[in-house]
């Protein structure tokens, strides 16, 4: 059964970088496009960005200016790092796989805490 | 930006309720479009796809229709378990932009 596990620095100041990494575990990241979604508490979802298995990546042009997702077949995980961060990018940040065109299969969540 | 409103933002309704929750799109997207479900502390759960496409493991009271710029969630018979927030999510366009929730509550 595939699994996502996502891990990261959980309180950050401003200006600071965020990095979370998310590891698929029973499956591989080969033949998926893997994505990020972010929810800043008691709000909606945003759309961050995706990746595929080969590097290829689609971004928030919100965001796009400082965010970069990568991956690392060798490891089965991929990244997210988001530069500059500021109290408006405090979220639960979710990492999730793509199929049937959508995400599907979800990580667990990192509450990302940006504050002076 | 494809934008997308969903409505209502909330509703309350008790079990047994049928409910309905829209979500239109600023621009044609055919039927490129999901349905999730949120509980408290947890990650959306899929519901729906393909706009009408029930997903595997999900009960039949919950159902899907529309295409184009108008599209319905349906849950005919409410239970317990579904009082959630509920999104939905366009993937015809980059980026990909979600609806802003609709809470469903206890009546």
């Amino acid at each position: 059964q595939v699994q996502l596990q996502q891990w990261g620095a959980g309180l950050l100041k401003p200006s600071e970088t965020l990095s979370l990494t998310c590891a698929v575990y029973g499956g591989s990241l080969t033949g998926y496009y893997w994505t990020w979604i972010r929810q800043p508490p008691g709000k909606g979802l945003e759309w961050i960005g995706e990746i595929n298995y080969s590097g290829k990546t689609k971004y928030n042009p919100s965001l796009k200016s400082r965010v970069t997702i990568s991956v690392d077949t060798s490891q089965n995980q991929f990244s997210l790092s988001l530069n500059s961060v500021t109290a408006a990018d405090t979220a639960v940040y979710y990492c999730a796989r793509i199929s049937r065109s959508v995400p599907y299969l979800w990580g667990q969540g990192t509450l990302v805490t940006v504050s002076s | 930006d494809i934008q997308m409103t969903q409505s209502p933002s909330s509703l309350s309704a008790s079990v047994g309720d049928r409910v309905t929750i829209t979500c239109r799109t600023s621009q044609g997207i055919t039927d490129e479009l999901a349905w999730y479900q949120q509980k408290p502390g947890t990650a959306p759960k899929r519901l729906i796809y393909a706009a009408s496409t029930l997903q595997t493991g999900v009960p039949p009271r919950f159902s899907g229709s529309g295409s184009g710029t108008e599209f319905t969630l349906t849950i005919s018979s409410l239970q317990p378990e579904d009082f959630a927030t509920y999104y939905c999510l366009q993937h015809n366009d980059y980026p990909w932009t979600f609806g802003q929730g609709t809470k469903v509550e206890i009546k």
